[in-house]
């Protein structure tokens, strides 16, 4: 069974960070890209990273490139996601995602993780 | 980046009823298109794929249709445990979108 676990959500202040993990089990995962999808409260989702199944290769979208920084380690079956220079709009439930297919990474989340919640306030 | 405009906001319908969700790309996806289903207090779910295929385990009266830059999700037969809320995704490009959802409740 896919399982993916998240941790390392909590409360921090602006400009500060924090590095999120996943735990992956029940597949290859050094087969598949993965990826953090977030979804502030209330509201809808929006991809955050993606990293290829070497970690050669990253993709983020405009709102966190620079600030984030999405890695893995295939030994340790585990993803990650540094986060610097966090804003009030960061806050979010983070979730852990991996794509249908091994081996690609234009197709869509077939598993997530429960989400972990970071929040960003003074 | 591919903005998602997905419509109505919510929805409510009887038991038992049919309901379409729509989503709009504003460009060509190629059928790149998911949709997730959303209950209160889980994560998504992947429904839908490749605009019309539908995802291991899901109950045959969710059906995705449409090509281009207009796609719909149907769920036939509305049944209590459909509560949620819905999102479609395109994956054609980075950055992957999402819609803003329709939250569905029953009448």
């Amino acid at each position: 069974e896919v399982q993916l676990v998240e941790s390392g959500g909590g409360l921090v202040q602006p400009g500060r960070s924090l590095k999120l993990s996943c735990a992956a089990s029940g597949f290859t995962f050094s087969n598949y890209y993965m990826a953090w999808v977030r979804q502030a409260p209330k509201k809808g989702l929006e991809w955050v990273a993606t990293i290829s199944t070497s970690g050669s290769r990253t993709y983020y979208p405009d709102s966190v490139k620079g600030r984030f920084t999405i890695s893995r380690d295939n030994a340790k079956s585990s993803l990650y996601l540094q986060m610097n220079s966090l804003k009030s709009e960061d806050t979010a439930t983070y979730y852990c995602a991996r794509p249908m297919l091994p081996g690609y990474n234009y197709v869509p989340f077939a598993y997530w993780g429960q989400g972990t919640l970071v929040t960003v306030s003074s | 980046d591919i903005q998602m405009t997905q419509s109505p906001a919510s929805l409510s319908a009887s038991l038992g009823e049919t309901v379409t969700i729509e989503c709009r790309a504003s460009e060509d996806i190629y059928s790149n298109l998911a949709w997730y289903q959303q209950k209160p207090g889980n994560s998504p779910q992947l429904l839908i794929y490749d605009a019309n295929s539908l995802a291991d385990g899901v109950p045959s009266r969710f059906s995705g249709s449409g090509s281009g830059t207009q796609y719909s999700l149907k769920i036939n037969s509305l049944q209590s445990e459909d509560v949620a809320s819905y999102f479609c995704q395109q994956y054609n490009n980075y950055p992957f979108t999402f819609g803003s959802g329709t939250k569905l409740e029953i009448k």
